[in-house]
């Protein structure tokens, strides 16, 4: 069965590094998007994205933040300059194409841990 | 702006027992509704979801939910729980679809945990 993959599954990083977090949508979706879950707080959602635009985005998303689709399979998400906050679960989704609402898939998640 | 509440943080039950999970949302339009499921070292796996018609949805592993328009409440349920279910629900809802997708509000997750 098809799923959306991510890698790695954990990120130890410095304040203020770079980090790129990475996705493998699901083959035929056009829809990507990423959600993050600090530790024991709610599931929140960042960025969605489609036809290589961002579509929708959240007030988490800053100008720290980008995303991007570099080849037909990759999906990544780019924290420029990590803060100690942006520790989480980092999670990536993606939906198939089609009229009407089509479900999101869920990758397992990237733990990223900002020291 | 869209909320979801889920009232309890932590559910314990015995094996066999009946299980009901809160979810109450607030929108104000029309929304589509879901119950996820998160296993450990897992992603989040749909297990059911509401999008018009009948207000009793069934979905995967015997759970099923309740629309309730006038309560705003989507409480998930199963008549008789295995060790297996234990794991994160989480409660989630949409305001629809657009051409550019849709996003998520999630509610914070219920840890269910089935004692034997």
């Amino acid at each position: 069965e098809p799923e959306v993959t991510q890698t790695p599954s954990h990120q130890v990083t410095q304040m203020g590094q770079e980090v790129i977090l990475r996705c493998v949508p699901i083959s035929n979706h056009l829809y990507f998007y990423w959600y993050r879950q600090i530790l024991g707080q709610k599931v929140e959602f960042l960025v969605s994205f489609y036809n290589n635009e961002i579509s929708e985005k959240s007030e988490i998303f800053d100008d720290q933040f980008s995303v991007e689709r570099p080849d037909g399979s990759n999906f990544t998400l780019k924290i420029r300059s990590t803060k100690l906050e942006d520790s989480a679960m980092y999670f990536c989704a993606s939906s198939a194409p089609g009229g009407g609402y089509n479900e999101q898939f869920f990758g397992p998640g990237t733990r990223l841990t900002v020291l | 702006a869209q909320s979801v509440t889920q009232l309890d943080s932590q559910v314990p039950v015995f094996e066999e027992a009946p299980v009901e999970l809160r979810c109450n949302y607030s929108s104000s339009v029309s929304v589509y509704l879901f119950w996820y499921v998160q296993y450990p070292n897992q992603g989040l796996q749909l297990l059911l979801k509401y999008l018009s018609g009948s207000t009793l949805v069934k979905g995967i592993n015997g759970f099923e939910a309740e629309f309730n328009k006038s309560q705003t409440s989507f409480h998930l349920r199963k008549p008789s729980v295995h060790i297996s279910d234990t794991a994160e629900y989480f409660c989630a809802v949409s305001d629809g679809w657009n051409n550019a997708g849709n996003m998520l509000t999630f509610g914070g997750g219920t840890r269910l945990m089935v004692k034997p």
